[in-house]
């Protein structure tokens, strides 16, 4: 595709249940990460695939959360028994080069909010 | 929808005039570093990034400066235009390492 595309650009949860959110990266990008956006802060590094593994996990904040990524595309970040700080905007980025200091392109975002 | 703060600082320059943006970093093992704008309800847009074996780099009205001895980092935009209203972002990168980790965000308010 043309850019970096998130499914649902909106979710609203009841806390306890479990939530999905989607990334369909660049077409031909290998890298893909995932990044959490509070209100107030900046980016937090989630979770960072290279191709269909993931090297570095160390952001994700607990158990709760699991990302997979099939044929090297789409992603899906689950969060499980949602709670109240899950709500934030989660962002999915791409980058079209193995290397290590290449830009990464976001998407639009997943704003989740659990109420 | 928001994806910015109410507490963030805030830069308001005339429209036309040149802005500078600040960043600190506090980690050493820092190799590259990225700028970055949000607009409301969007995805960071990459703007400029710089090595750190460089201590600037131009673009298309945009200069980024780079000083490791104190850890510094500016972004500095030339003729500012409306458009250019946004919260910035700086981004570093650790050697060895994918992951970004991103400031807490300036924002950008231009005075037409």
């Amino acid at each position: 595709g043309a850019g970096v595309s998130q499914s649902p650009s909106n979710k609203v949860t009841e806390k306890g249940k479990d939530v999905e959110l989607r990334c369909d990266p660049i077409s031909g990008h290998t890298a893909l990460y995932w990044y959490r956006q509070s209100l107030g802060q900046g980016l937090e590094f989630l979770i960072y695939f290279q191709g269909n593994s993931a090297p570095d996990k160390s952001g994700l904040p607990s158990d709760r959360f699991s990302a997979e990524r099939t044929g090297g595309s789409v992603s899906t970040l689950t969060i499980q028994r949602t709670q109240q700080e899950d709500s934030a905007v989660y962002l999915c980025a791409s980058s079209p080069r193995q290397e290590m200091n290449t830009e990464a392109f976001f998407g639009q975002g997943t704003r989740l909010t659990v109420v | 929808g928001e994806s910015v703060g109410l507490h963030l600082p805030t830069l308001s320059v005339q429209e036309g005039d040149n802005s500078i943006i600040n960043c600190a970093y506090s980690n050493s093992a820092s190799d590259y570093f990225i700028w970055y704008k949000q607009e409301s309800g969007k995805g960071p847009q990459f703007i400029i990034d710089i090595r750190s074996n460089m201590d600037k780099r131009q673009g298309q009205r945009v200069t980024v400066l780079l000083n490791k001895t104190v850890k510094h980092l500016s972004l500095q935009i030339a003729a500012t235009q409306p458009g250019d209203s946004a919260v910035y972002f700086c981004a570093e990168k650790e050697t060895g390492r994918r992951a970004l980790t991103f400031g807490s965000g300036t924002r950008l308010q231009v005075q037409p």
